[in-house]
């Protein structure tokens, strides 16, 4: 199956700082999805990508598709310390949903 | 609506115990999953359903049961717990969008 691998595995930027997480596969994926975990919380889906060379944005968030589609990126503009948690991407079919181990976000003031 | 929902939120368990976690979705999702995560390794699928009736097996599953006797519920079962299985379980149901909606989680603890 399909797999991807996230990096960083953790990142600590104050705030007002931008934020960059990246999910990279040896092979070319068929969608890419984007989850937000808070501490203590679940998974809360973002977006999916599925074209390649797509762009999206979610106010600061922006998710991006590379056009091999092997990579995709979630960047956030300015963080909050709402921004807080644990950021997933995940790839695959509806019975073949494969997730990449996370970015863990930290935001001080 | 209620979402995704999954009773208990936290178990104790002593090794060799056997319990059944409950997830439920009123949003008449036909996929549904069960998750496991630990520190370090994210989400790893442990069974899963394409519809009521029908289950299969995922990543890790190993030591676990489930069943899909109604199209809202997915039952996860532990018949001899282990300390190995001490970990956050997460039940997600899916839309025709492929967004999976997650439940709150249980804490399972097994000494």
């Amino acid at each position: 199956g399909q797999q991807v691998m996230q990096i960083p595995q953790y990142q600590h930027v104050q705030e007002g700082e931008d934020f960059t997480t990246y999910c990279n596969s040896s092979t070319t994926l068929s969608n890419i999805q984007w989850y937000k975990q808070r501490p203590g919380g679940h998974p809360v889906f973002l977006i999916q990508l599925v074209k390649s060379g797509e762009v999206k944005k979610q106010k600061r968030l922006t998710f991006q598709f590379g056009e091999a589609k092997k990579n995709s990126s979630l960047h956030i503009t300015a963080t909050q310390t709402t921004d807080v948690g644990t950021y997933f991407c995940g790839t695959g079919t509806a019975s073949k949903l494969t997730f990449g181990t996370g970015t863990r976000l930290q935001v001080t003031l | 609506n209620a979402g995704v929902t999954q009773t208990p939120k936290f178990r104790v368990l002593k090794t060799g115990q056997s319990m059944t976690l409950l997830c439920a979705q009123d949003m008449n999702h036909e996929y549904m999953y069960w998750y496991r995560q630990d520190p370090g390794m994210g989400l790893r699928l442990i069974h899963y359903s394409v519809g009521e009736g029908t289950t299969a097996k995922g990543e890790v599953p190993d030591g676990y049961n489930v069943s899909r006797l109604k199209k809202q519920n997915f039952l996860l079962g532990l018949e001899s717990a282990a300390p190995s299985q001490t970990s956050v379980y997460f039940c997600a149901s899916q839309s025709s969008y492929n967004e999976q909606f997650f439940g709150p989680g249980t804490r399972l603890t097994v000494l």
